[in-house]
């Protein structure tokens, strides 16, 4: 595609829910990344996919968050019995790698009521 | 934790002037790269400096990095209106090979 793409745009879920968001890197970028980003604040990283490495999954804040990628396309991050604080905007993107720019989507706002 | 971190938080300025923010990192790196946020969505890439490079320019903007002190300068000259906007740096490589940090980001206001 021309870009990354996110969907949903925009979901709206209620506590205790589980919830899927799904990004469409860039075809052939090997390297995809997911961040989290509350209201007013920075980045926050989540997890890395690098080709067929084992992806780094250092940032995910706890074991309701979990995320899969398929080879170098589809990724999904999906969030179990969702809580309040879960509320943010889930921002992806996907590069070449070897610290090349990042490409981002334009993110799922997330909202657990 | 986060990698980078901006300074100052908060940057209002008239337009036409000059702005500056700094990002410093703790760990080493490969690269230090910058973007910019509208509308808390998708961020847009601006510029990426390399671990072996001092200063890098891409028209009104200018980048610089100092890695013995840690630290990166971006500058935007004659601002406008329209460069209001987060601005964040993020580093890559070195420890994390391929893993962009990003930092908590500089609000820059231009004022017309």
């Amino acid at each position: 595609g021309a870009g990354v793409s996110q969907s949903p745009s925009n979901k709206v879920t209620e506590k205790g829910k589980d919830v899927e968001l799904r990004c469409d890197p860039i075809s052939g970028h090997t390297a995809l990344y997911w961040y989290r980003q509350r209201l007013g604040q920075g980045l926050e990283f989540l997890i890395y996919f690098q080709g067929n490495s084992a992806p780094d999954k250092s940032g995910l804040p706890s074991d309701r968050f979990s995320a899969e990628r398929t080879g170098e396309s589809v990724s999904t991050l999906t969030i179990q019995r969702t809580q309040q604080e879960d509320s943010a905007v889930y921002l992806c993107a996907s590069n070449l790698g070897g610290n090349t720019e990042a490409f981002f989507g334009q993110g799922t706002r997330l909202t657990v009521v | 934790s986060q990698q980078g971190e901006e300074d100052p938080q908060a940057l209002s300025i008239q337009e036409g002037e000059n702005a500056t923010m700094n990002c410093s990192y703790k760990t080493s790196i490969n690269n230090l790269q910058w973007y910019r946020q509208n509308s808390g969505r998708g961020l847009v890439h601006l510029i990426l400096i390399r671990s072996n490079e001092r200063e890098k320019h891409s028209g009104r903007l200018r980048v610089t990095l100092d890695t013995s002190k840690k630290s990166s300068s971006l500058l935007i000259t004659a601002s406008r209106a329209a460069d209001t906007a987060s601005y964040f740096c993020a580093t890559g490589g070195g420890t994390s090979y391929g893993k962009l940090t990003f930092g908590q980001g500089t609000i820059l206001t231009v004022h017309p």
